[in-house]
């Protein structure tokens, strides 16, 4: 069974300071793999994909995700963090069907 | 564009009523999507739709819980009867899929939510 792992609930960061978010997947096959970012009382919002290709990807708003298939890994990036990413962030993979982790509440104190 | 559109925004109701919740996708959209998300269980898929047609169903909890996609515009999700444990904010979204695509192959639009309290 496919299954995605957020494994920190909350990440604090000051502004200006890189931030990474972290993603690990378990599936069989050639996943899809997204990021997607809620902000308080809003729907999902979608920041980017790896479908195939290269490894690095570049997503809205300054982000960026490498997919690392031996470590099976797609960690979020971003080299300077804004207050305004303060949000609630999603990594989701699909096989068969899309699957989102927990989330992980990303602060960030000015 | 005024996005994925979904009614009520809030429905606080008592176990056993029926509940119906709305969406309507983005224009020229094929696809729809109902979700739940609660604390304990993180978002979940409960079903989608392609072409107006429900292609994967496995996410409904139970019998209790039905959608229907009347028309390239319009879906429902109704829970009759509604239970305390329904509780949760139900996300439609909606996107733009060719044939034999998987469901997620192009970015999800999601609506605001429709935040859900069964007494």
């Amino acid at each position: 069974a496919q299954s995605v792992a957020q494994p920190e609930d909350q990440v604090n960061v000051a502004e200006g300071n890189p931030l990474t978010v972290k993603c690990t997947y378990s599936v069989s096959g050639n996943p899809y793999l997204f990021w997607y970012v809620q902000y308080p009382n809003r729907g999902l919002q979608f920041l980017l994909k790896y479908i195939t290709g290269d490894n690095l990807v570049k997503g809205s708003y300054g982000f960026e995700a490498e997919f690392n298939k031996s470590q099976t890994s797609f960690h979020l990036k971003k080299p300077s963090a804004l207050v305004s990413d303060s949000a609630l962030y999603f990594c989701a993979v699909e096989t068969d069907k899309l699957i989102f982790g927990t989330g992980t509440r990303l602060q960030v104190f000015p | 564009d005024a996005g994925v559109i979904q009614s009520p925004r809030h429905e606080v109701t008592e176990m056993g009523q029926e509940v119906t919740l709305r969406c309507k996708p983005i224009s020229g959209h094929n696809s729809l999507f109902w979700y739940r998300q609660t604390m304990m269980r993180g978002l979940e898929l409960l079903i989608y739709f392609n072409n107006n047609v429900p292609i994967d169903d496995s996410g409904m909890p139970e019998d209790r819980f039905s959608a229907k996609m009347p028309n390239a515009s319009f879906s429902t999700l109704k829970i009759q009867p509604s239970e305390p444990r329904d509780s949760a904010v139900y996300f439609c979204a909606s996107s733009s899929l060719g044939a034999g695509a998987r469901s997620s192959y192009n970015e999800q639009f999601f609506g605001p939510g429709t935040r859900l309290t069964v007494l």
